[in-house]
């Protein structure tokens, strides 16, 4: 049984640019959640894909946006980079829908940092 | 809206010792799960323990258990004959079924030889 990834580990960006960061969910789970970890802080929830369809969008703006594929990988995107963005962005896949344990498993996370 | 509150900034404890990490959370629901993840330093999340709201029996995984009192909304987590392993960030987190978690702002465990 695969684990989640996530790519890259570390990116360093220059305010204004955009970013995508990937996600690829552990083998038989359809839902994938975005979660941003700044320094200190707990997790907070970005959004959730499931079945390819958003599911659920936290507190954050529309600069940031994700995909998932039939293989249910994601994508997160953000545009316009702020400096406040800098921080840990983490993955975490589940098996949604039906009699499920609701159970999320994480990835290692991104590392992102800008300047 | 759903919060969760982790009071304990740090926390102590030597080895083979037992500690507790106190949770306490917010919500009008009936139905929903907690969590206890722990962090270490190679920052990947991992799942340490479990508890369905619906059920009275406080959930166990080897040396780690919870104490779950509903009509309180707390939710402490006990870990047993601690290891140097043990030692990482610990976070609370609530989830109302398949969506989003909300998590506190975690304890930092120290254990100590």
């Amino acid at each position: 049984e695969t684990g989640v990834t996530q790519s890259p580990t570390h990116l360093i960006k220059t305010r204004g640019q955009q970013v995508t960061l990937r996600c690829s969910s552990q083998s038989g789970h359809n839902t994938v959640s975005w979660y941003q970890q700044a320094l200190g802080q707990g997790p907070q929830f970005i959004f959730q894909y499931y079945r390819e369809e958003e599911n659920g969008r936290g507190n954050f703006p529309p600069r940031f946006s994700g995909l998932q594929f039939p293989n249910y990988s994601s994508e997160l995107n953000v545009n316009a980079l702020e400096l406040d963005d800098s921080a840990l962005y983490l993955c975490a896949s589940s098996q949604g829908g039906g009699d499920s344990s609701y159970e999320q498993y994480f990835g290692p996370g991104t590392r992102l940092t800008v300047t | 809206a759903q919060t969760v509150t982790q009071s304990q900034p740090e926390m102590s404890v030597q080895e083979a010792e037992t500690v507790t990490l106190s949770c306490t959370y917010d919500t009008s629901e009936s139905d929903y799960y907690l969590f206890w993840y722990k962090q270490p330093p190679s920052r990947q999340m991992i799942l340490v323990i479990r508890q369905e709201a619906y059920k009275q029996q406080n959930a166990t995984e080897n040396r780690f258990s919870v104490n779950f009192q509903k009509a309180a909304k707390s939710f402490s987590l006990k870990i047993s004959d601690s290891q140097l392993g043990d030692a990482a960030m610990y976070f609370c987190a609530y989830s109302r079924f398949a969506d989003k978690l909300i998590f506190g702002t975690g304890t930092r465990l120290q254990v100590f030889p």
